[in-house]
């Protein structure tokens, strides 16, 4: 059965703390995706990569950066979590045609 | 930029009764549409998806929906809903030649018994 993993279902961080949150992806996928969803807003694009070494900003990119050094994995940086970035996390991962995502379970981070 | 409304935030409905979930897109061309669930502490799943063609599509689970150009509306429905299928729901638009998804702020369903 075909998944995108994130490692931590999960998190509790303290305010400054930089936060890694990984995701891994076993579809062989070209493009992965980071969204936070908060109740009201619902899914807001934060990163996307569409190849290795290549990222791009979505919608919210402010306080948060991505690493993909790898095609199966994509990570979600916090430089210095703040209380405002407590939020659930949700990576996706598609083919370069976006015939739809495919998501992971979610990580609830909360920063205190 | 393409985007989507659901204008309804909560919907109610009993167990065996009929359910339409409403979405609305902007997009200047034919667009890509999907509809999305999600169970409370889980990520969503996909339940159909529209690119060309026949405007009714069939999902998973016993779900539909219909593609209607003229009303920019992409409208999901289910004849007879299951407790189970008491979830978050989430329209979500997409271009041809794009990589993005733009999600509705969802619907929650609650099904009572």
């Amino acid at each position: 059965d075909v998944k995108v993993t994130q490692s931590s279902r999960y998190l509790v961080k303290r305010t400054g703390e930089k936060v890694f949150l990984e995701c891994v992806q076993d579809m062989d996928h070209e493009n992965m995706f980071w969204y936070r969803q908060d109740p009201g807003l619902g899914l807001r694009l934060i990163y996307f990569s569409y190849d290795v070494k290549m990222k791009e900003k979505g919608d919210i990119p402010e306080g948060y950066s991505v690493s993909r050094e790898k095609k199966e994995r994509f990570s979600l940086i916090l430089e210095s979590a703040s209380t405002n970035q407590t939020s659930m996390y949700l990576c996706a991962s598609s083919f370069v045609s976006n015939y739809g995502y495919t998501f992971g379970s979610g990580t609830r981070l909360t920063v205190v | 930029a393409q985007s989507v409304t659901q204008p309804d935030i909560h919907i109610t409905v009993s167990e065996g009764a009929s359910l339409e979930l409403r979405c609305n897109y902007s997009y200047g061309a034919t667009p890509y549409l999907f509809w999305y669930v999600q169970s409370p502490g889980q990520g969503l799943q996909l339940l159909l998806k529209y690119f060309s063609g026949d405007t009714l599509v069939q999902g998973i689970k016993g779900f539909e929906a219909e593609f209607k150009r003229s009303q920019s509306s992409f409208n999901l429905r289910k004849p007879s809903v299951h407790w189970s299928d008491a979830a978050e729901y989430f329209c979500a638009v997409g271009a041809p030649n794009d990589y993005k998804l733009s999600f509705g702020a969802g619907t929650t369903v609650t099904v009572r018994a």
